[in-house]
């Protein structure tokens, strides 16, 4: 099984500019997750679902969208670009309700000029 | 509500003596702890965690943590440190977040502690 997998790894993008971060796991769970780590600050969640064809925003939702087509994967999109989306951005997954462990992507760093 | 706070940013030891990371939380419910360790350039995986049961939790590579509900602390410990575990970690608590209805599991992170160790 390989998991949470994410594409792309790296990114540079330059402002205003507008990207796709894909999501995929196989581990046949329910929820998925979109956070954002920033240095001092942990993680935070962007967007997440708990079920294919719904979405919900987190913590910090702005400059963000998200769709959830297969259960499989989690997309997240940015229209338009700014320097302080610059980021490492982690997807993850999990079983149906709580507290139940997520399991994290490798991530993907994201620089806006 | 619910929050976390890791009381120190930078942990220093040498390697062979023993490690303490603290973590102190807050939760409306009865909480579910974690600790995920994240090496660098690398995604977070689970080292321990915490659900009502033993108070007293063993993880991965010789780590093990607390659950002190009298101090609302979960403090993660390891005898001796190796080089391998220098690290960031993070403590967790998870809470029940809501979605149209449908709880969830909503995780709150610490702010994480860098760990190096020191030959």
């Amino acid at each position: 099984n390989a998991g949470v997998t994410q594409t792309p790894k790296f990114r540079v993008l330059k402002t205003g500019q507008s990207m796709t971060l894909l999501c995929a796991q196989d581990m046949n769970h329910e929820y998925m997750y979109w956070y954002r780590q920033d240095p001092g600050m942990g993680l935070r969640l962007i967007h997440y679902s708990v079920g294919e064809g719904t979405t919900a925003k987190g913590e910090v939702p702005d400059g963000y969208n998200v769709s959830r087509l297969k259960k499989q994967n989690f997309l997240l999109g940015l229209e338009s670009a700014a320097p302080s989306q610059t980021s490492v951005y982690f997807c993850a997954s999990s079983s149906p309700g709580g507290p139940n462990e997520q399991f994290f992507g490798p991530g993907t760093r994201l620089t806006v000029l | 509500a619910q929050s976390v706070t890791q009381l120190d940013s930078h942990v220093s030891v040498s390697e062979g003596t023993p490690v303490l990371l603290r973590c102190n939380y807050s939760s409306s419910y009865s909480p579910s702890l974690f600790w995920y360790v994240q090496h660098p350039n690398k995604g977070l995986q689970l080292l321990l965690k915490y659900t009502s049961a033993a108070t007293l939790v063993k993880g991965i590579n010789g780590f093990e943590a607390e659950f002190k509900k009298s101090e609302t602390s979960f403090h993660l410990t390891k005898p001796s440190a190796h080089m391998s575990d220098a690290a960031e970690y993070f403590c967790v608590v998870t809470g029940k977040g809501n979605a149209g209805g449908t709880s969830y599991g909503k995780l709150t992170f610490g702010q994480g502690t860098i760990l190096t160790v020191h030959p």
